[in-house]
């Protein structure tokens, strides 16, 4: 049973526009979102979080926002860079149970 | 700037041999994970240590996985005998505690031949 659901595989974005990674979950106990970016070949980095008591987190480029009444979350890159193509995870923790991911999207930047 | 220390980066071994992969944490991480990694899919967690005891283990299959964490710092997973299907990236986290940002090492690929 996938807790976690990236359900697009991959998403190609032209260099300087917006890119939105989507991510869903069925678990209503999850209470703290991460996303993740791995490069081959390499651990996952990572990127923001957020908190289920706020709705929105900003870092630089990266926005992430959650909706927890329809259980979504999304990341916002903008501008998008050359060096931002890689698979993007999206991870939820519940309480001080596991960490668990989707299966991830790869985001390939087009100059 | 710390990170999460693992070796070797990359394991070529034939079935039914022992392998052993090794981690070193973030000082003064007490969570630390191993997760396995196949092509495609996300990060799978085998094992969840708090300190040195297990707090999930639920998918590592015990038959032929183990992991430590002895002195509460670094850990090994061990994999005996090994199959065709271990083949992937195996990888360690760690965090200050549960339910904060965990930080990834840079993963062992594991070849089993």
């Amino acid at each position: 049973d996938q807790q976690v659901k990236q359900n697009s595989p991959s998403l190609s974005v032209q260099e300087g526009r917006i890119s939105i990674l989507n991510c869903d979950y069925t678990n209503s106990m999850f209470d703290y979102f991460l996303w993740y970016k791995k490069y081959p070949a390499e651990g996952p980095t990572f990127l923001i979080s957020i908190s289920s008591i706020k709705d929105k987190n900003e870092d630089g480029r990266f926005t992430v926002f959650l909706n927890k009444s329809a259980k979504h979350l999304s990341l916002h890159i903008v501008p998008s860079q050359p060096g931002d193509s890689a698979v993007y995870f999206c991870a939820c923790f519940e309480g001080a149970q596991k960490l668990v991911f989707g299966q991830g999207t790869r985001l390939t930047i087009n100059p | 700037e710390a990170e999460v220390a693992q070796s070797p980066r990359y394991k070529i071994t034939e079935k039914s041999q022992a392998v052993a992969f090794w981690c070193d944490p973030i000082s003064g991480h007490a969570t630390l994970y191993w997760y396995r990694q196949i092509l495609g899919q996300g990060p799978e967690l085998l094992v969840q240590f708090q300190d040195e005891s297990v707090v999930d283990d639920s998918q590592l299959p015990k038959d032929r996985f183990s992991a430590e964490r002895l002195k509460g710092v670094d850990s090994t997973l061990k994999i005996q005998p090994a199959e065709l299907g271990d083949s992937a990236m195996y990888l360690c986290a760690s965090s200050f505690w549960v339910n904060t940002e965990a930080f990834f090492g840079q993963g062992t690929r594991l070849t089993v031949v």
